[in-house]
């Protein structure tokens, strides 16, 4: 059974300040997607990636897969309180349906 | 641009009571989902069609929940009787295609039962 664990559970960080978030799992997927989602709201994608050791960059997010296709991580840079929301990653394991993690909820003060 | 729809977006409901969701996907994606979000955690797939066949069920509590996608377009999933604890976000996706990795996601149907 496929499974995604994110981490931190929770971030609090000032404006400005960067941050990075984890997903990391026993399994080797075959892609890996990261959503954001902002409350009362559905997931948005934000990037999926495909190939060990990808890096992928968004404006200020940066978001790298593992070489072992197992774990990825997001980096933010410069957190503004528009990056507020809860960040979901999902992966697809070969043949098998896409599993989330529970998520990290990332809150930027101003 | 593109986008799922699902309707309602707020459900209140009293607990033995049935309550149903709908959802259009994205025009020409083969495949939907339906997914139920407890608050504080991720999505869990309730159901998956391919076109108007279920491709996977296996979460889905079939003694009180269905769903159906008869044309292939639209979808509904329906609770009978609902219970306190499916109080959750609902939430409908869809992709190009059964091996697409890439979903995407309507608004959601924030349900509460009292």
């Amino acid at each position: 059974t496929q499974l995604l664990e994110q981490s931190p559970q929770f971030l609090s960080i000032q404006e400005g300040e960067n941050l990075t978030v984890y997903c990391n799992s026993s399994s080797v997927f075959s892609s890996l997607q990261w959503y954001r989602q902002e409350p009362g709201e559905g997931p948005v994608l934000l990037v999926t990636v495909v190939t060990g050791g990808e890096v992928k960059k968004l404006k200020r997010l940066t978001f790298q897969f593992g070489d072992a296709r197992k774990d990825s991580s997001l980096h933010i840079t410069a957190a503004q309180p528009g990056d507020t929301g809860l960040y979901l990653c999902a992966g697809s394991a070969y043949g098998q349906n896409f599993v989330f993690g529970p998520g990290t909820r990332l809150s930027v003060l101003p | 641009e593109a986008e799922v729809a699902q309707s309602p977006r707020y459900k209140i409901t009293e607990k033995s009571q049935a309550v149903a969701f709908w959802c259009d996907p994205i025009s020409g994606h083969a495949t939907l989902y339906w997914y139920r979000q407890i608050l504080g955690q991720g999505p869990e797939l309730l159901v998956q069609f391919q076109d108007e066949s279920v491709v996977d069920d296996s979460q889905l509590p079939k003694d009180r929940f269905s769903a159906e996608r008869l044309k292939g377009v639209d979808s509904t999933l329906k609770i009978q009787p609902a219970e306190l604890g499916d109080s959750a976000m609902y939430l409908c996706a869809s992709s190009l295609t059964l091996r697409d990795t890439e979903a995407f996601f309507g608004q959601g149907t924030r349900l509460t039962v009292v």
